[in-house]
């Protein structure tokens, strides 16, 4: 596998349900992202991790719950999501380098998830 | 605050005319910019970048962009389009520090044969 994995490609989950997402970076970066893509919006940052330690969430749910085992793995755990949590979920990872630029973010697929 | 304006969520071209698609900016300090392309079902790729020096950035595929501070403008241009350049182009801006991105709302291409 190369760059930015993620899984499943593709989610249809209940309101009662509970899910994990998984995204995976083969890149040997530092840093990794939680986004939310919904249609007609920007992209909306969810949670940073820099080092494995979580450096921002942006005023998230707590439906939503980010796990970051390592720098390479990244979750995003879901539980009684509602139907507007629907969209697509994208996974980055950087480099992050002090006192440097920063760097470009590396994308995976996302996970395309429904909730219903 | 950083903010990004993208004119025209979607944007059509005939195969081989220009593309233009525009972004504006707001920031602070000084920015660092980003194009990112998004075909269907797949995860945003990186374009082209501007940090510092040359204002006028050349990236893959063709695609270059020219960082405007008087006009905060980093637009994106292409000279001959192709098919396959049909896809949703993001701009993004970042701060010298941190690992933030913000990111427009994104301009739909489409490329008429």
């Amino acid at each position: 596998e190369t760059g930015v994995t993620q899984t499943p490609r593709h989610l249809v989950m209940g309101m009662t349900n509970k899910k994990s997402l998984k995204c995976e970076q083969h890149l040997g970066h530092n840093a990794m992202y939680w986004y939310k893509q919904s249609a007609k919006k920007p992209l909306e940052l969810m949670f940073v991790y820099n080092f494995k330690e979580q450096t921002e969430n942006n005023s998230v749910p707590s439906r939503f719950s980010p796990e970051c085992p390592n720098s390479s793995h990244l979750f995003l755990h879901l539980h009684t999501l509602q139907p507007e949590d629907s969209a697509l979920y994208l996974c980055a990872s950087s480099q992050i380098t002090a006192g440097a630029s920063p760097y470009e973010q590396y994308f995976g697929p996302g996970t395309r998830l429904t909730v219903t | 605050a950083q903010s990004v304006t993208q004119l025209g969520s979607h944007v059509s071209v005939s195969e081989g005319a220009l593309v233009l698609l525009r972004c504006n900016y707001s920031s602070s300090v000084p920015p660092y910019l980003f194009w990112y392309v998004q075909y269907p079902n797949q995860g945003l790729q990186l374009l082209l970048k501007y940090t510092t020096g040359a204002t006028l950035v050349k990236g893959i595929n063709g695609f270059e962009a020219e960082f405007k501070k008087s006009e905060t403008s980093f637009h994106l241009t292409k000279p001959s389009a192709h098919m396959s350049d049909a896809a949703e182009y993001f701009c993004a801006v970042s701060q010298n520090t941190g690992n933030q991105f913000y990111f427009g709302t994104g301009t739909s291409l489409t490329v008429i044969p």
